[in-house]
């Protein structure tokens, strides 16, 4: 079956970190740049972070310095690494496979990330 | 940054009454425009892209034109699985952007 399954989200503190996990299998994961799209509660969607197939990477300006997106070809395993969280980061985080050129075809359900004291 | 603006922010409608959804954007894009649906707690799915052309296993129903800066999604008749949140996203340039949603709402 062709899926991605996010997690590692939680309950974190302001200031915290946390390293979000998407596991791929279905399809050859060295074939597709990937992404993060987040969705805080009630909101609707603010794209985060990608990742080409030739592993170059482009954040959003929110994140920028932040957030590091990085995968694991050995693992077919995307990842995002969130430092220094505040409150406006808490959402549900997506990751998606691209469908042609960043259009996202493929969506996991998501890893809940709340940031609270 | 490239400002999508959708309208309008809810549509009520009655199950086979036709749906138009709009998106504007800051900037032309050309064709580089897809829309996606979301129901309650699930993820996004994929419906159109590069504007006018259906993704995989999308029923005919649904229907994409515009070009430049002007969008619009069409549901021809509304199925009762119709009902929920549509987003357009471009992919013109970076950063990536997604409109604030239309919720397609049972009148």
């Amino acid at each position: 079956e062709v899926q991605v399954v996010e997690s590692g989200g939680g309950l974190v503190q302001p200031g915290g970190s946390l390293r979000l996990s998407c596991a791929a299998s279905g399809f050859t994961f060295t074939d597709y740049a990937m992404t993060w799209v987040r969705q805080a509660p009630g909101k609707g969607l603010e794209w985060v972070s990608a990742i080409r197939t030739d592993g170059s990477t482009k954040y959003a300006e929110s994140v920028e310095g932040r957030f590091t997106i990085s995968r694991d070809l050995s693992r077919n395993t995307l990842y995002l690494q969130m430092n220094s969280l505040t409150a406006e980061d808490t959402a549900v985080y997506y990751c998606a496979k691209t469908y042609g050129i960043w259009y996202f075809g493929l969506w996991g359900r998501g890893t809940l990330v709340t940031v609270s004291s | 940054e490239i400002v999508l603006t959708q309208s309008p922010a809810t549509l009520s409608l009655s199950p086979g009454e036709r749906a138009t959804l709009s998106c504007r954007a800051s900037q032309n894009v050309g064709s580089s425009l897809a829309w996606y649906q979301q129901k309650p707690g699930q993820a996004p799915r994929l419906l159109i892209y590069d504007a006018t052309n259906r993704a995989t296993g999308i029923p005919a129903r649904f229907s994409g034109s515009g070009s430049e800066t002007d969008f619009t999604l069409t549901i021809s008749s509304l199925e009762p699985e119709d009902f929920a949140v549509y987003y357009c996203q471009h992919r013109a340039n970076w950063p990536l952007t997604f409109g604030g949603g239309t919720k397609v709402e049972i009148k």
